[in-house]
């Protein structure tokens, strides 16, 4: 059974529009969360964290929101440029119980001229 | 060098062969880790060592055998595989392993397949 899901195999944005992916859980002991990106060939990099005490990080263009009764974060990309074209990935964990970090399936943006 | 990197790229294989998946990090890193993704899977943490000691076997099938000869360097080592094994393995590195909030860092993967 996923923990972690990314209902959304794929997503195409417009240009310079808002990009949202949205990610859901069901293991309550999660206690933080990353978002990492994934280009064809590459391995996946790491984007952006949130620890559940907060609600919104922000790093530049990347919000990471994090709705805790909902059990669902969301990662907005504002604007959303050609290079953002690539396979996004979940992630969660317990951090301080068994540490592993948990992987969605991921969704895969195609960013639209 | 820098970050992590894998060796083969790519590899083929029968199901009576042996073989080995290599991943060097130049990082300082001192957790590494072994990942597998299947076609339409998550990732799938496989092993983890931490200072050269395996911390983490995550119930893998024991036609998987890694190796971690120091801090730097993490095998992987494949005999008697299984079609289902086909996949794409990731290696990763972390200053620390045990801690979950560490940043990983991942190399390109080898992808593997299993004739």
């Amino acid at each position: 059974d996923q923990q972690v899901k990314q209902n959304s195999p794929s997503l195409s944005v417009q240009e310079g529009r808002i990009s949202i992916l949205n990610c859901d859980y069901t293991n309550s002991m999660f206690d933080y969360f990353l978002w990492y990106k994934k280009y064809p060939a590459e391995g996946p990099t790491f984007l952006i964290s949130i620890s559940s005490i907060k609600d919104k990080n922000e790093d530049g263009r990347f919000t990471v929101f994090l709705n805790k009764s909902a059990k669902h974060l969301s990662l907005h990309i504002v604007p959303s440029q050609p290079g953002d074209s690539a396979v996004y990935f979940c992630a969660a964990s317990a951090a301080g119980r068994d540490d592993k970090i948990i992987f969605g399936k991921g969704t895969r943006l195609h960013i639209l001229p | 060098e820098t970050g992590v990197t894998q060796t083969p790229r790519h590899l083929v294989m029968g199901m009576t062969n042996k073989k080995s998946l290599k991943c060097e990090q130049h990082l300082g890193h001192n957790a590494m880790y072994w990942y597998k993704q299947s076609a339409k899977k998550p990732l799938e943490l496989m092993f983890v060592y931490n200072f050269k000691e395996q911390t983490e076997n995550n119930s893998v099938p024991s036609r998987f055998s890694p190796e971690c000869p120091n801090s730097s360097h993490l095998f992987l080592h494949l005999h008697t595989l299984q079609p289902e094994d086909s996949a794409l393995y990731l290696c990763a590195s972390s200053l620390v392993g045990g801690t979950s909030t560490d940043t990983q860092y991942f190399g390109p993967g080898t992808r593997l397949t299993v004739l």
